[in-house]
């Protein structure tokens, strides 16, 4: 099974609908992180979190909001979904002893109409 | 602002010919580079150097980080069709633990 999962892989929505998007890990890691990735723009950081009390906004956190349900999960919501967020997310974990190599999920294809 | 500026965002070669890879960072309090190999799924981890790990190197791939010059590149020698991939340079964003990421450099490997 997978260490890090996310749910769902694809989805298909219309402008203004709310979506979550979903995060769990078996890994153990304390720290949990959701991306966004678009073509020639790399991965960019939209929220973070060190421990379930402890989250941050990342470099393009407009639009989204996160929670952390616990440990091992981390949702990431798009309140009212635009055109312009469509892209391929991903979510990551870390451990907090080596937190600078970061483990990714399969990602999930939004794709917003 | 903390930066990571990856050259170049695209290249094609042929299968057994090899590639460099540029990575540069501008971060506050320098921790670590790492680069990571994207197909068509997650990126998975390659390498992580840091002050006291300069070189890295695993088969045919290997890396170099350049303290003075605030860089790093990702050499491939005798390139093979699963070398293509998405290839992601990224550094510690000051003193957290989030990372910020190149562009990404996409390389195709003819046969």
């Amino acid at each position: 099974d997978a260490d890090v999962t996310q749910t769902p892989r694809n989805r298909i929505t219309k402008t203004g609908k709310r979506i979550m998007l979903e995060c769990s890990q078996t890994k153990g890691h304390d720290r949990m992180y959701w991306y966004r990735q678009d073509p020639g723009l790399g991965l960019r950081l939209i929220y973070y979190s060190f421990d379930v009390k402890d989250i941050n906004k990342g470099e393009i956190s407009d639009g989204y909001s996160v929670s952390r349900q616990a440990q091992a999960k981390f949702s990431l919501s798009l309140e009212s979904a635009i055109p312009n967020q469509t892209a391929l997310y991903f979510c990551a974990t870390s451990d907090s002893d080596n937190s600078y190599e970061q483990y990714f999920g399969p990602g999930t294809r939004l794709t917003v109409t | 602002e903390d930066k990571v500026v990856q050259s170049p965002l695209s290249l094609v070669v042929h299968e057994g010919d090899t590639v460099t890879l540029n990575c540069s960072y501008e971060v506050t309090n320098f921790r670590s580079l790492l680069w990571y190999k994207q197909e068509k799924k997650a990126p998975t981890f390659l390498f992580m150097l840091t002050s006291s790990g300069i070189e890295k190197k695993s088969g045919r791939l290997s890396s170099i980080l350049d303290k003075k010059e605030l860089s790093s590149i990702l050499n491939i020698t005798a390139t093979q069709t699963g070398d293509s991939a998405i290839y992601l340079c990224a550094s510690n964003g000051g003193n957290t633990g989030k990372l910020i990421f190149g562009q990404g450099t996409t390389l195709q490997v003819k046969p």
